[in-house]
This record gives structure tokens, sequence and C-alpha cells, in this order.
């Protein structure tokens, strides 16, 4: 198995311009999510999803958009890029959300750089 | 917005020697503690967990210590490797959010050789 996978690796976009963060899991797992990760603020939850169809917003998620229309594909849709959104993107899947007792399983990050 | 605090942000341990990491939690809907392991340019990875039936767990090197009454919980890792160097993460599951994980703001260890 791949386990989770995300693309691209690193991009960098000008202000206002828009993209997709593109994640995917083989393990035929319900629960995926979507994290930023910034200096001395940690893993912080973008948007979440417990099922195809179904999404969910976190603790951060102005700015960007997720659709679930199976169960391995969630992409992250920056709608118009700020300079604040420059961050590093993980996305992350579990079997179940079972109250967060289900281990997680994280891809290897997008470096996302706003000039 | 619950919240987990993680101290220190960073700690350097010279091989050999105990690292110490803590956490303190707000009120969760379950008892359940995990930490993950991130080296650079790595998604982050479980590295252990502990459920409330127990107020210690130890796996190798890796010992979690949890204080319910206190709400706080710590990872202590003996014997130090260089190879340990990474950032850790503390996490536990929501309150009133179908019991997401929310994680601690990170510590990154160096242990010098």
């Amino acid at each position: 198995n791949a386990g989770v996978t995300q693309t691209p690796k690193f991009q960098v976009l000008k202000t206002g311009q828009s993209m997709t963060l593109q994640c995917a899991q083989d393990m035929n797992h319900e629960y995926m999510s979507w994290y930023r990760q910034d200096p001395g603020m940690g893993l912080r939850l973008i948007h979440y999803s417990v099922g195809a169809g179904i999404t969910d917003q976190g603790e951060v998620p102005n700015g960007y958009n997720v659709s679930r229309s199976t169960t391995e594909d969630f992409p992250l849709r920056l709608l118009s890029a700020a300079p604040s959104q420059t961050s590093v993107y993980f996305c992350a899947s579990s079997y179940s959300l079972a109250g967060g007792r289900e281990t997680q399983y994280f891809g290897p990050g997008t470096r996302l750089l706003v000039l | 917005q619950q919240q987990v605090k993680q101290s220190p942000q960073s700690l350097i341990v010279q091989k050999g020697g105990i690292s110490i990491i803590n956490c303190a939690y707000e009120n969760t809907a379950f008892d359940y503690f995990p930490w993950y392991q991130q080296f650079p340019g790595k998604g982050p990875a479980l590295l252990i967990a502990i459920r409330p039936d127990v107020s210690e767990k130890k796996e190798g090197r890796f010992t979690i210590s949890f204080n319910k009454s206190a709400k706080q919980f710590s990872l202590h890792i003996m014997d130090s490797q260089p190879g340990d160097s990474a950032t850790y993460f503390c996490a536990a599951p929501s309150f009133n959010q179908g019991g997401k994980l929310i994680f601690g703001q990170g510590t990154e260890l160096s242990v010098k050789p």
C-alpha cells in the first residue's frame, strides 16, 4: 500500500492565485482530514470528512474548500491565495473517527509559499 | 476553542539523557492520549498512545505517564539517542467536536552526541 499520498510536494503561488492540493489514500479509510502546520502553532485542523459526500469545517477553515466524491480522494482548494496561507499542509486518514482513538496516518506534506 | 498546551517548545538533551515533554488538556470526551513523532520533511506518525485504564504505558525507551486528576500527561524518552531528534506532538480527543484530535504546539527535540 502507498498509504497517504500528497501532490505537489512544493508549490509557489502569487497572491490571488488558486490551486488544489491533492490527497489520496489506498487504505479504504472513511475519515480524512487536512491540517496546516506553522511554527509554534502545532497542527491545526482545516477541514475533515467522515465519508464520501460528507465534509465539515475544522478550526481554521477560512480560505479553503474541500469535497469528497470518493473514499480515496480528498482535495483541498485554495480559492484566492494569501501570504497568511504560507504553510506546510498535511493530509491524514484513519479507519474511522472513533472519538479520535484511531491511528491517523499522515501524508508527506505539501509546502506552500504564497508571495 | 479547546486547547492542548505542550511544553517545552524546544529541548536539547545529551545522548543517553532523559527527554521529558509535558502536555495539559482541557475536558475530553474520551481518555485517549497519543503522541506523534515527526522527522524533518516527513509527516507525523503515531509513536505511542495511552488509554485511561492505566496511568503509565511503556514501549521500549518511550513511556507515557498520565495524571487524570491534574489533566496532564507526559512523554519520557529514556537513554535518548541522536536518532530521536524530531518534533513531538501530543494530542487529545476534543470534548465537543466528535472526538477529533486536538494537537499540542509541538516540541522540537535535539539529542546531541
